[in-house]
């Protein structure tokens, strides 16, 4: 069953603890991506990679990292400078190609209190 | 930063009526323009990937066209049904970036 998943659905945290989601696809997709959803705006890039041990930031990766150490993931860290973390956040994959169409994960919204 | 808009935010229907809604982005420096439907408690699924000035794609009752000089796409959607129902997203590709920037959405719901 190719895909491409996100753990937890589900993640709260305490405010001023790193907390790091979890993105993993079989796809054999070189590209992968972060996003960020909040009430009433459209999907905003946090960071992607278009290769193995790259990435890039994209619109708000500010309180934020990444790794891409393995093709298959590119798990997220949301660190504790990062001023409002309680979002939705989805991961997305394609192929290299800049015109490939995106496959999403299900997502992680994260509550930070 | 580059501005995607989309238009209506949301949009209730009946079944069998047919319905189009706008995606307006920058028309310079245009590479491909993307929609995507985002179903309730699903993940986002592309619909169709648009490259070319006056393209028009379909899908089933889904049909979509671009013009690029002046910066707008149409998707339209022809004998609305219940399982229509979703958020329909376009995001503008500028560049050979691989970096979409995506509209706020336009919810679209479907009365039986």
């Amino acid at each position: 069953d190719g895909g491409i998943t996100q753990s937890p659905k589900y993640l709260f945290r305490k405010e001023g603890q790193n907390v790091t989601l979890s993105c993993e696809q079989n796809l054999n997709h070189d590209a992968m991506y972060w996003y960020r959803q909040d009430p009433g705006q459209g999907l905003r890039l946090i960071y992607y990679s278009q290769i193995v041990n790259d990435f890039q930031k994209g619109d708000i990766a500010e309180g934020y990292s990444v790794s891409r150490e393995k093709k298959e993931s590119f798990p997220l860290t949301v660190t504790s400078a990062q001023k409002n973390p309680t979002a939705f956040y989805l991961c997305a994959s394609s192929m290299s190609t800049a015109l490939a169409e995106q496959y999403f994960g299900p997502g992680t919204r994260l509550t930070v209190t | 930063i580059l501005n995607v808009e989309q238009s209506p935010q949301s949009l209730h229907v009946q079944e069998g009526d047919s319905t189009n809604f706008t995606c307006s982005f920058p028309s310079s420096n245009f590479y491909a323009l993307h929609w995507y439907r985002w179903e309730t408690a699903k993940s986002p699924e592309a619909l169709f990937v648009m490259t070319l000035n006056g393209d028009e794609k379909k899908k089933g009752r889904i049909s979509a066209t671009l013009n690029t000089k002046e910066g707008y796409s149409y998707l339209y959607i022809k004998g609305s049904q219940p399982e229509d129902s979703a958020t329909y997203l376009c995001a503008f590709l500028g560049g050979n970036t691989g970096k979409l920037i995506f509209g706020q959405g336009t919810t679209l719901q479907v009365k039986p």
